[in-house]
């Protein structure tokens, strides 16, 4: 069946640190791929998605590129700020209806 | 409403008590799905709207849980004689149509505790 695994955190970075976090998937079909941003105390924000192979998504300075060869779709920032505190989902959908979520990745930035 | 809107916010239920979750969703969204998070997992599907029908309640995890929609807007989510093992944060998405190319917007959820 479908799955997502994602970076397990968490991930603690200095403000304008390069920022990674790692997202595999198996799927049976041709999923699109997102990933989701949820602040303390908020529900889950769209930050990027790409629907198919070599798309890249990008959104506030993030970028995920989808790779079917790897079937992967990592996130990445090339400086982040206090900001981008949050925790971070990776997501499939394929044809039917429902997401299937990683278990999320917990950011911190410190000035 | 510019957003989804849940509510309550936060429950508290004490064990065997019957509790009832809203989702109001974005006017207009014809798709709504309601999803559990656990603490520190993520979210997981229970079931899926379209309109006023319920197409795919398969992840609903004991026939417990409850949910309806009767009109194509409101949907409510409801658990009977709850237990521990139902705490978590419930969560309520809606969307302009289903199809695997678009986001959905995610309410806030209600985060139920049951002691």
């Amino acid at each position: 069946g479908d799955s997502v695994t994602q970076m397990e955190g968490p991930v603690t970075l200095s403000e304008e640190a390069f920022l990674t976090i790692n997202c595999t998937y198996t799927a049976t079909g041709y999923p699109s791929l997102f990933w989701y941003v949820q602040y303390p105390g908020e529900g889950l924000q769209l930050l990027l998605k790409a629907t198919k192979a070599d798309d890249k998504g990008s959104n506030k300075g993030f970028e995920a590129t989808y790779r079917k060869e790897t079937t992967s779709f990592h996130l990445e920032k090339g400086s982040v700020q206090v900001s981008d505190s949050a925790v971070y989902f990776c997501a499939l959908k394929d044809t039917g209806n429902q997401f299937y979520f990683g278990t999320g990745t917990s950011l911190t930035v410190i000035p | 409403g510019a957003g989804v809107s849940q509510s309550p916010r936060y429950k508290v239920a004490k064990r065997g008590q019957d509790v009832a979750l809203r989702c109001d969703p974005i006017s207009g969204h014809v798709s709504l799905f309601w999803y559990q998070q656990a603490l520190g997992q993520g979210p997981e599907f229970l079931t899926y709207f379209q309109n006023e029908a319920q197409l795919d309640k398969s992840g609903l995890p004991s026939d417990r849980f409850f949910a309806e929609r009767p009109e194509g807007s409101v949907s409510t989510l409801k658990i009977q004689r709850t237990q521990q093992e139902d705490s978590a944060v419930y969560l309520c998405a809606s969307s302009t149509r289903q199809g695997q190319n678009y986001g959905y917007t995610f309410g806030s959820g209600t985060r139920l505790t049951v002691v």
